[in-house]
């Protein structure tokens, strides 16, 4: 089983409240990423980091930003939470090698009401 | 623009059975076809991957075929089980590229008794 922890699993917050779930790994992976997932559909990219202070946005426009500060540790940031931010939110890393495994946290559901 | 198609969205199998999920990829660019198992509350877990420049690959009871003309690739879960109940998600990704995942859009497979 990989070592990737993400706080808290569970988020119920009020509009327009800051929020940062966390997300850390003790792989030493220096790929990280996070996707944002509705319930029983495909994983969107929403940001991604190769390595310390390296952050890009994914495919799929956020209005989250994401630092990269530790290799072991990528949280990500809402400055001011809405609704549609509701989702479930999964943290990943990749080992290197040949055949490029992305391990992912158990994810972060969040509400905002 | 949907970049890996998955079908079907949702498959009943009786234990014992054979199932099959489909995915179809339009960039010719993609070298690595990973499959991931997600079940309820869980972040993905990679089931096992492909490289274009084998036909099929087998761990277990499950299969991947990959057709590098048609661009298809298919999982199949021979004998399957009631704990094989979850969601598979295939997804493709170019390995120069940052190992940044698409993925398909998800198949809901439920084994019954």
């Amino acid at each position: 089983e990989a070592d990737i922890y993400q706080t808290p699993r569970y988020l119920v917050i009020g509009t327009g409240k800051k929020i940062t779930l966390e997300c850390s790994q003790t792989m030493g992976h220096d790929k990280m990423y996070w996707y944002q997932q509705d319930p029983g559909m495909e994983l969107h990219l929403i940001h991604y980091s190769y390595g310390v202070n390296s952050t890009e946005k994914g495919d799929l426009s956020s209005e989250s930003t994401v630092s990269r500060i530790r290799t072991e540790h990528f949280p990500l940031t809402l400055e001011s939470a809405r609704p549609s931010h509701t989702s479930q939110y999964l943290c990943a890393s990749i080992a290197a090698g040949f055949y490029n495994e992305q391990f992912f946290g158990p994810g972060t559901r969040l509400t905002v009401l | 623009q949907q970049q890996v198609k998955q079908s079907p969205q949702s498959l009943i199998v009786q234990k014992g059975g054979i199932s099959i999920i489909n995915c179809a990829y339009e960039n010719t660019a993609f070298d690595y076809f990973p499959w991931y198992q997600q079940f309820p509350g869980k972040g993905p877990a990679l089931l096992i991957a492909i490289r274009p420049d084998v036909s099929e690959k087998k761990e277990g009871r499950f299969t991947i075929s990959f057709n590098k003309s048609a661009k298809q690739f298919s999982l199949h879960i021979m004998d399957s089980q009631p704990g094989d109940s979850a969601t598979y998600f295939c997804a493709a990704t170019v390995t120069g590229g940052g190992n940044k995942l698409t993925f398909g859009t998800g198949t809901q497979l439920k084994v019954e008794l």
